[in-house]
C-alpha cells in the first residue's frame, strides 16, 4: 500500500545551522510534492510545490529536492530561527496523475534552539 | 487577509448525536477539501468538491458521514450517529486548481471530542 514515511522524532537544530527534514514514499508515482508548515492549534500552511519533473524549488531560506528514483524529498531550511520551530508535513497526490487530493505524512516536529 | 472559516471552533457532544461542521472557503476558490487529524493517523483526506461537485469521497465512512456544498460559499460535513472514535480536528480547505497540484489554504479546523 502507498506509505509516506517522516521522521516522527523531533529534530532540535540550533539557530543558525541548516535544517534538513526527509519525507519518503514507496508504492507512489506521485505528479507533485508540498510541504506544509503547522503550528500548534492551527491548520497547515502551504510553503512549496514541486513537481516530479523538477529537481529543485527555491524560495528565501527554504529549498525542497524531489528525487522521484530515490522516492525522496529534502526540505531545507538555512540560516534556521526559533521563529522557524513548528511541524513539518509532505503531502503527495493522492492518486497520481496530478488530481487534487493530498495524502500527507504524519511531519516533523522542528525545534530550533536559541 | 482571505482566509477559510470554520465553525463551530470546538465541539463537545454525545454518541449518537449529530454534528454538523461547517467551512466558508475563500471566495473565488473552485476546489474544498475536507481533512480529519487525529495523533495516530495524522491528516487524512476525507473528501473533496470541485465546483460544488464531489470528486473524491472515498476516505469517508460512507455509513455516518456525509459532505455537501449546498452554494459555492458553503461547505458541510455531518457525521451521524457520532461516535468516541469520531473525535479529532477537522480541517477545511480551499484552493483554486484546473490542473491540480494547487496550493491549499486551511481553515483553523473543528475540533470534535464525542463522550
Amino acid at each position: 500500500s502507498q506509505k509516506i514515511e517522516q521522521n516522527s522524532e523531533a529534530l532540535n537544530i540550533q539557530e543558525g545551522k541548516t535544517a534538513t527534514l526527509t519525507c519518503n514514499y514507496t508504492n507512489y508515482s506521485p505528479a507533485y510534492l508540498q510541504w506544509y508548515r503547522q503550528d500548534p492549534g492551527r491548520g497547515p500552511v502551504f510553503l512549496l510545490l514541486i513537481r516530479e519533473n523538477e529537481k529543485e524549488k527555491r524560495k528565501e531560506r527554504l529549498k525542497v529536492t524531489f528525487d522521484t528514483t530515490l522516492k525522496q524529498s529534502l526540505f531545507h531550511i538555512t540560516a534556521s530561527q526559533p521563529a522557524d520551530s513548528a511541524t513539518y508535513l509532505c503531502a503527495l497526490d493522492r492518486r497520481g496523475g496530478g488530481a487534487d487530493g493530498l495524502t500527507f505524512g504524519k511531519g516533523t516536529h522542528l525545534i530550533i534552539q536559541p | 487577509d482571505a482566509r477559510v472559516t470554520q465553525t463551530p471552533r470546538h465541539k463537545v457532544t454525545e454518541m449518537g448525536q449529530e454534528v454538523t461542521m461547517r467551512c466558508q472557503p475563500i471566495l473565488g476558490h473552485n476546489t474544498v477539501f475536507w481533512y480529519r487529524q487525529t495523533m495516530m493517523q495524522g491528516l487524512e483526506l476525507l473528501a473533496y468538491f470541485r465546483n460544488r461537485a464531489p470528486l473524491d469521497d472515498s476516505g469517508m465512512p460512507k455509513d455516518r458521514f456525509s459532505a455537501e456544498m449546498p452554494d459555492a460559499t458553503l461547505a458541510t460535513l455531518k457525521i451521524q450517529p457520532s461516535e468516541p472514535r469520531d473525535s479529532a480536528v477537522y480541517f477545511c480547505a480551499s484552493g483554486s486548481s484546473s490542473a491540480g497540484g494547487a496550493k491549499q489554504f486551511f481553515g483553523p479546523g473543528t475540533r470534535l471530542t464525542v463522550l
